[in-house]
């Protein structure tokens, strides 16, 4: 059974910081590696996909790895805006989903 | 494109009543639908699978009975929550993917309390 970690499981930073958001898993079986953000009460938004012959994936801002063999995706924010405070959400495969890293992003 | 919508975005209802929950495909069509449960401060935990025309698999711990699922079109699912209980209130949310597509989408979320 896929078992998911995210750390930290909440940040805070000031405005125009870069940072770093960890995901590891278990079961590193999987086609793709998605990240997510969900703001409160609402549904989530795909950031970035990665299939699992890729490395790296790169949207704007944000850059995501996977290291499938060693079953861990960090998820790089550079010069982090109060725009980008939400939770973020790691999910190996398919059907699991990490607790998910509480963003601060203060101005 | 692949955009999912849910209906209704928030219901409040009495507790015993039953709830429908839609979640529809708009652009695209959805061989396979998801149905996650969110409570607070909590991820996503899926309850249950469903590929159009064939009956929804659902995750261990959750009861078919009372989460009646149907997918009989490639656009609709339905997520029915019978006798509602105020624990049954969470955040549902659907995701779908089909032919070509190797990612879900996800519908923005229905909000349900139980009174």
């Amino acid at each position: 059974k896929q078992e998911v970690t995210q750390i930290p499981a909440a940040l805070s930073v000031p405005e125009g910081e870069n940072l770093v958001l960890n995901c590891s898993f278990t079961d590193s079986a999987i086609y793709n590696l998605q990240w997510f953000r969900q703001d409160p009460g609402k549904g989530l938004t795909s950031l970035l996909l990665i299939q699992s012959s890729q490395r790296e994936q790169t949207s704007g801002r944000l850059n995501a790895s996977l290291d499938k063999s060693s079953g861990r995706s960090t998820l790089y924010i550079a010069a982090s805006q109060p725009g980008d405070s939400a939770t973020y959400l790691c999910a190996p495969g398919k059907l699991v989903f990490g607790a998910g890293t509480i963003l601060r992003v203060k101005s | 494109g692949a955009v999912v919508s849910q209906h209704p975005s928030w219901v409040i209802c009495k507790s015993g009543t039953s709830v429908k929950i839609e979640c529809r495909s708009l652009d695209f069509q959805a061989t396979t639908m998801f149905w996650y449960r969110q409570f607070p401060k909590q991820s996503l935990m899926l309850m249950a699978t469903s590929n159009e025309g064939s009956k929804a698999t659902y995750e261990q711990g959750v009861e078919k009975d009372k989460f009646l699922i149907n997918h009989a079109s490639l656009t609709l699912s339905t997520l029915t929550v019978t006798s509602a209980h105020p624990e049954d209130s969470s955040f549902y949310i659907c995701s779908a993917t089909g032919f070509g597509y190797n990612e879900q989408f996800f519908g923005p979320g229905t909000r349900l309390t139980v009174l």
